[in-house]
């Protein structure tokens, strides 16, 4: 079974400039989760979709990030513009149930962006 | 919003010593995860608790679960440099959602 499929993996640009994550989770898993990760630190959620509906953005930064699911299937996550302070691993997760947090979150190797 | 305290932050350990990390909350969480993360790759599960007072045994691995559902503990016998990486505490909140905790990085030297 294929993972959890993130592009591209490095990423370096300069602030104010936009960038893309691509996302493709697990093939059946409903439920996808975008989390950015600062060096050393615990990862923080973004966004977290339900098939292609948002179930939690409370803390997506949305003057500048956004994020889609349009099918329910893949995701991107933009950044536009670029500040320096979102140089950092950007995770995405797939779960099967993700229900009740007692699901599985299969994490794909996250793309990193340097602001610079 | 809930925050997940872990400690300590970083534990450099000599191979066979054995360590505790803690997960520390003011919050109840209806279940409780530990990742591990190894550089360039993302955190994979290494267990779910789910009942106040749960202990679960993975080969030299334990892991509890508080009585109160607002903290728990991850133990390591015999650490192994095999064993080093980033030890993450995750708490299950409301409906599917997942808080991560501050992360605690393991390196054990041969």
């Amino acid at each position: 079974e294929a993972g959890v499929a993130q592009s591209p993996r490095y990423k370096i640009i300069e602030k104010r400039q936009s960038v893309a994550f691509w996302c493709n989770p697990i093939s059946g898993h409903a439920t996808l989760y975008w989390y950015q990760q600062i060096l050393g630190q615990g990862p923080k959620l973004l966004i977290q979709f339900q098939n292609n509906g948002v179930v939690d953005d409370s803390q997506l930064p949305k003057d500048r990030f956004s994020a889609e699911r349009l099918k329910g299937v893949d995701s991107t996550l933009k950044i536009q513009p670029a500040k320096l302070e979102d140089s950092a691993v950007y995770l995405c997760a797939s779960s099967f149930r993700g229900t009740g947090g007692t699901g599985e979150l299969f994490f794909g190797e996250g793309s990193r962006l340097t602001v610079l | 919003t809930q925050l997940l305290e872990q400690s300590p932050q970083f534990l450099s350990i000599q191979e066979g010593e054995n360590l505790t990390v803690y997960c520390n909350s003011s919050s109840v969480f209806s279940s409780l995860q530990w990742y591990r993360q190894e550089p360039g790759e993302g955190p994979v599960l290494l267990v779910t608790v789910v009942t106040g007072g749960e202990v679960k045994k993975l080969k030299r691995l334990t892991f509890q679960f508080g009585d109160a559902r607002k903290d728990s503990s991850l133990h390591i016998t015999a650490a192994q440099p095999g064993d080093t990486g980033l030890y993450l505490c995750a708490g299950g909140v409301g409906f599917q959602k997942l808080v991560f905790g501050t992360g605690t990085r393991l390196l054990v030297s041969p």
